[in-house]
């Protein structure tokens, strides 16, 4: 039940077209939900977040959809570059409401952006 | 405004040996939380500090020990290392437990 799942494992995008990677989790209590972007090399690094009695969040060219009766989450981010190419991860907490704030990380999503 | 930093960076250790990973959170962040990246397992959480008290603890055994000092700094600690401990570690600081957390570079163990 604190599991979070997340697809696809790999992604090929076209310059200029639309990503997308999907989330979904069991846990009802939790109420945080971030996407972070990680570079090889690099630590995750915070790309936007959301809560759920919010149905959609937009920074930019990243957009997070949420769907609380599915239990499910999106990050779409539209016009990609080959500059967003980097591994993306999910996650979910239930930071706001309790005294747990450990992040539940989905797998991960290899983007790669094609010129 | 300076980020998570963590150090060492690379580390190479010997099987059975102890290993100390420290870990300067962002100036004002309370919260400091540890995670594990593996190839394999992904991103597990290890511990997490606010104030000084251990809050929460992932399915790690015992060899994995950390702490949290009065000015907010983390170490943890990974004792009677193994091959498997091999990994990514993070740290990751917050003001609020795991909302809005960064995460530092990271320090690369490796155990041989």
């Amino acid at each position: 039940q604190q599991q979070v799942k997340q697809s696809p494992q790999s992604l090929i995008v076209q310059k200029g077209g639309i990503s997308i990677i999907n989330c979904a989790y069991e846990n009802t209590a939790f109420d945080y939900f971030p996407w972070y972007q990680q570079f090889p090399g690099k630590g995750p690094a915070l790309l936007i977040a959301i809560r759920p009695d919010v149905s959609e969040k937009k920074e930019g060219r990243f957009t997070i959809s949420f769907n609380k009766s599915a239990k499910q989450f999106s990050l779409h981010i539209m016009d990609s570059q080959p500059g967003d190419s980097a591994t993306y991860f999910c996650a979910a907490s239930m930071g706001y409401g309790g005294s747990q704030g450990n992040l539940i990380f989905g797998k991960g999503t290899k983007l790669s952006v094609k010129p | 405004k300076a980020g998570v930093t963590q150090t060492p960076r690379y580390l190479i250790k010997t099987r059975g040996q102890q290993v100390t990973l420290s870990c300067s959170p962002i100036s004002g962040h309370r919260s400091v939380s540890w995670y594990q990246q593996t190839p394999g397992q992904g991103l597990q959480f290890l511990f997490e500090y606010f104030s000084e008290t251990q809050r929460n603890k992932g399915n790690f055994p015992g060899r994995f020990s950390g702490r949290q000092f009065s000015n907010s700094r983390s170490e943890m600690n990974v004792s009677t290392l193994e091959l498997g401990d091999s990994a990514l570690y993070l740290c990751a600081s917050s003001t609020k437990l795991g909302v809005e957390a960064f995460f530092g570079q990271g320090t690369r163990l490796t155990v041989v």
